[in-house]
C-alpha cells in the first residue's frame, strides 16, 4: 500500500480480554515498530523489528504484551487479559534504512480503550 | 541505552513570534536526531533530521534544528510562527549502534493569533 495500515482504528474493550492490533507496514520496509501514545506521555517505545533479526522487546511493559512480524511483513501486537491502563493510541512506524538513519513512516494509530 | 528530554511540555506564542523547542539526549554512543510533527488529528511526519556534517539543519515549514554536540542538545527553533504551526513536536534519538528510535514526552506549541 501507500502508507502505513493499522487496523482496527478504534477499539473498545472490556476488561481481561485478549486485544489484537495489526500493522502493515509499507512495502519494502525492513524495520517495524510499535509506540504507545498516551496522554502526556509521549511516545514510548515497545518493540522493534529488523528485517530476520531477534526483535528488540526491551520496552514491552509486562508479559500480557507480545508482537510478531509474519514473514518481515505484516506486524500483530497481541495485548492480553487487558487493563485500564492499558488504554491508549497504539502506532505502528516502518523505515526502510538500517542503521537508525531512516525516516520513520506512522500509521494512523490503533485507539484501544479498555472499560 | 539512549534517553530524550523535551524540557517544556507546552509553549504557548503569539503569531510571528519566534519559538524554540528545547530536546536534550543521552547516549553513550553516537547518535542521528529528529524532530517530528504531529498536527491535530494527523499522523507524526518528519519535520528534520540529523545524520552528520553540518550542525545546523533545515526541515519544512521553516523549521531548523542545531547540534550541539557538548551540551548533547537539538533544539528546534522558527524565526516566525503561523496559527498553521499549533502542533505536538517530538524529539527523538537513535544511536549508531542499536538503531531503534526512541521519542521524547513531545511539546505542545500553541500558536495564537
Amino acid at each position: 500500500g501507500a502508507g502505513v495500515s493499522q487496523s482496527p482504528s478504534n477499539k473498545v474493550t472490556e476488561k481481561g480480554k485478549d486485544v489484537e492490533l495489526r500493522c502493515d507496514p509499507i512495502s519494502g520496509h525492513t524495520a517495524l515498530y510499535w509506540y504507545r501514545q498516551s496522554l502526556g506521555q509521549g511516545l514510548e517505545f515497545l518493540i522493534y523489528f529488523q528485517g530476520n533479526s531477534a526483535p528488540d522487546k526491551s520496552g514491552l511493559p509486562s508479559d500480557r504484551f507480545s508482537a510478531e512480524r509474519t514473514g518481515g511483513s505484516v506486524s500483530t501486537l497481541t495485548i492480553q487479559r487487558t487493563q485500564q491502563e492499558d488504554s491508549a493510541v497504539y502506532l505502528c512506524a516502518s523505515s526502510i534504512n538500517t542503521g537508525g538513519t531512516g525516516e520513520l513512516f506512522f500509521g494512523e494509530g490503533s485507539r484501544l480503550t479498555v472499560l | 541505552a539512549q534517553s530524550v528530554t523535551q524540557l517544556d511540555s507546552q509553549v504557548p506564542v503569539f503569531e510571528e513570534a519566534p519559538v524554540e523547542l528545547r530536546c536534550n539526549y543521552s547516549s553513550s554512543v553516537s547518535v542521528y536526531l529528529f524532530w517530528y510533527v504531529q498536527y491535530p488529528n494527523q499522523g507524526l511526519q518528519l519535520l528534520l533530521k540529523y545524520l552528520s556534517g553540518s550542525t545546523l539543519v533545515k526541515g519544512i515549514n521553516g523549521f531548523e534544528a542545531e547540534f550541539n554536540k557538548s551540551q548533547t542538545s537539538f533544539h528546534l527553533r522558527k524565526p516566525s510562527v503561523h496559527i498553521s504551526d499549533t502542533a505536538e513536536y517530538f524529539c527523538a534519538v537513535s544511536d549508531t549502534g542499536g538503531f531503534k528510535t526512541i521519542f521524547g514526552a513531545g511539546t505542545r506549541l500553541f500558536v495564537k493569533a
